[in-house]
């Protein structure tokens, strides 16, 4: 079974802080990582998808590393602002099976 | 639209009852999926379904009952189910090898 770890399990931060957390997995057999953030009561909303080791991707002050060789990946937020205020959410999209397998996600609360 | 639809957004029921989840995508995606997910878990996958053929089945208790009626639809029967089904159910869409898009998900309640 594919153990996806995120950490830290949730972050309180001030705006403006910057912050980052870590998905991590043990395993390089898969297609590819994909990054979702799930707010309350909304449908959990996809950020990045990422292929390759060493892949960058970036949509404003949200960025997303990967390391497939360790087995780990980054999500940063630059300038915490309270709408990034969600969980976080990372999951393998296996080769076999069209499937993703998630991580139990990093609750971000961010105080004005 | 990127939008997928779920209902209903709540769902309170007895473990005699038999109800069904709906899920509802225009998208034009051919594959969609069901999850479930318990608190401060990681959403699990119980069924995919690729056009229009339950593809994967992971182990699911036979209470729970998928139907793909059309490409757009996805249903997920449910009977005689415990008090530990009690979770959110999230429907996803996409195509095939693709980002899956969410729905908001129905909040089960089973008494």
């Amino acid at each position: 079974i594919l153990n996806v770890e995120q950490s830290p399990q949730s972050l309180h931060v001030q705006e403006g802080d910057s912050t980052n957390f870590t998905c991590s997995f043990p395993s390089s057999n898969f297609y590819a990582l994909h990054w979702y953030r799930w707010e309350t009561a909304k449908s959990p909303e996809a950020l990045f998808v990422m292929t390759l080791n060493g892949d960058e991707k970036k949509k404003g002050r949200i960025s997303a590393t990967l390391n497939t060789k360790e087995g780990y990946s980054y999500l940063y937020i630059k300038g915490s602002q309270p709408e990034d205020s969600a969980t976080y959410l990372c999951a393998l999209y296996m080769e076999y099976g069209n499937k993703l397998v998630f991580g139990a996600g990093t609750i971000l609360r961010v105080k004005s | 639209d990127t939008e997928v639809t779920q209902t209903p957004k709540h769902l309170v029921m007895g473990m005699t009852n038999k109800k069904s989840l709906k899920c509802e995508q225009h998208m034009g995606h051919r594959a969609m999926y069901w999850y479930k997910q318990k608190a401060k878990k990681p959403p699990e996958l119980m069924f995919v379904y690729s056009y229009e053929k339950l593809s994967i089945n992971e182990s699911v208790p036979s209470r729970f009952s998928p139907e793909c009626p059309n490409s757009s639809l996805l249903n997920l029967h449910l009977h005689a189910l415990q008090p530990e089904d009690s979770a959110l159910y999230l429907c996803a869409s996409s195509q095939v090898g693709y980002t899956q898009y969410f729905g908001p998900g129905t909040r089960l309640t089973v008494l």
